[in-house]
Parts: structure tokens; C-alpha cells; sequence
């Protein structure tokens, strides 16, 4: 099966730089993903990983180690609206490209 | 605006309630998704949707049963739940490229509770 651990909260201050983090065990590995829900709303797709390296969209980016089982969103010039929470996700491969597997969540604070 | 919208947005209900949410996608997606959303859960992917054909039923209890009568809406009717099933379902659509970037568009969720 699959499971991914994040961390529960992250709180940083505005302008600064935060990296989340998260190690994936997946029976087949096909790429990571990150989504961003803020409170009340929907997860939003930010980015998607299935090579190595850093991924760079805007402020945010993001970096897969397959080797490690690893990968984190980097989020920089953090902004209030940036406070929301962030679900790392792979697709579990036991049943077909359709089923995304979500870790628990960070929640990100972001203070003035 | 992700082009999933979802009714009702809150929906308070007896144990001996029946009652449906609402899901419509406006993106010409041919995957359509229930998720659960429980407090410091992961989500929790219920049913998958191809073409409206069920593909996926990740060991729901039947007091859950969706109907998908096109690729554009789903619902999910509920009855006899119990209070643990309080929670956010959110639906989800994506174009099933069958790709590994299929990315899935979430709706605002229905905030559910049980009493």
C-alpha cells in the first residue's frame, strides 16, 4: 500500500522562505503531488513531480527524490493568503492511475 | 473559480435522514470523484467515476451509494448514516488521460453533519 508523512503545522513570518516535506512509501511510484486547500475551501492543485529535481512555478516549488522517498514544497516570500494547508499526494498504482493518495496535511501559519 | 461546484455547502441530518449531495463539473472532465475529508485525516478517495461507470468503491458502507447519470453530475445519496460520518466530501473531476499529471479539480465540499 501506500502512506506519506508530513509534518502537522509549519508556521513561518511574511517574506520569509518555508519548505514542507514529505517521505512517501508507494508499492509503484508515479510521481508527487501537492494540492492546497485553505480553510472552507477546495484543494487546489499546485504542482507535480515525477522526475528528480526542483519543479519551479512562481514563488513556489518543488523537489523529488526518488532514491529518498522524498520530496517538499518550497514556498517563498510567504504572504498571509499563503496560510492554508498542504497535502503532499501519489497515485497508488495497485489500482490504476485514478487513485490519489493523500498525506495528512501540513498547516501552514503565516504571521505579519 | 475551479469549475466543480457543489450542493448543498452545509447539511445537518438525522441518523434516519435521507438525503443527496450534489456534484456538477463544468471543465468537460470524463472522471468524476467522492472524497472524505475527516479532521486531521489524510482524504479519503470513496468512489471513482469513468465515462459513468463506477471503477472504484474503496470499501464504502452501503448507507453510501452514488449515482453518476452523466459525466457532468454525481451524487452521492446518504441515509441511516451514523454521527463518525460527519465530515467535508468533496468531489473531484479530472480528464483521465490516463496520465500521470491527470490532475484532479476539487469542488468547496459539503460540510456534513450528523446528529
Amino acid at each position: 500500500g501506500q502512506s506519506l508523512e508530513q509534518p502537522s503545522e509549519v508556521t513561518a513570518v511574511e517574506g520569509a522562505i518555508v519548505q514542507i516535506n514529505c517521505t512517501y512509501q508507494t508499492s509503484g511510484f508515479y510521481g508527487l503531488s501537492w494540492y492546497q486547500q485553505h480553510d472552507g475551501g477546495a484543494p487546489t492543485f499546485l504542482s507535480y513531480n515525477a522526475l528528480d529535481g526542483l519543479e519551479e512555478t512562481g514563488r513556489f516549488s518543488s523537489f523529488l527524490s526518488r532514491s529518498d522517498s522524498y520530496g517538499y514544497l518550497l514556498l517563498q516570500e510567504l504572504q498571509m493568503k499563503d496560510s492554508a494547508s498542504y497535502f503532499c499526494a501519489v497515485r497508488d498504482m495497485n489500482t490504476g492511475f485514478q487513485k490519489l493518495v493523500f498525506g495528512t496535511g501540513t498547516r501552514l501559519l503565516v504571521s505579519p | 473559480e475551479t469549475g466543480v461546484t457543489q450542493t448543498p455547502r452545509h447539511l445537518v441530518m438525522g441518523m434516519t435522514n435521507k438525503k443527496s449531495l450534489k456534484c456538477e463539473q463544468h471543465l468537460g472532465h470524463n472522471a468524476m470523484y467522492w472524497y472524505k475529508q475527516s479532521a486531521k485525516k489524510p482524504l479519503e478517495l470513496m468512489f471513482v467515476y469513468n465515462f459513468k461507470e463506477q471503477t472504484e468503491n474503496n470499501s464504502v458502507p452501503s448507507r453510501f451509494s452514488p449515482e453518476c447519470p452523466n459525466s457532468s453530475h454525481l451524487f452521492l445519496h446518504l441515509h441511516t448514516l451514523q454521527p463518525e460520518d460527519s465530515a467535508l466530501y468533496l468531489c473531484a473531476s479530472s480528464q483521465d488521460k490516463r496520465e500521470y499529471t491527470d490532475t484532479q479539480y476539487f469542488g468547496p465540499g459539503t460540510r456534513l453533519t450528523v446528529l
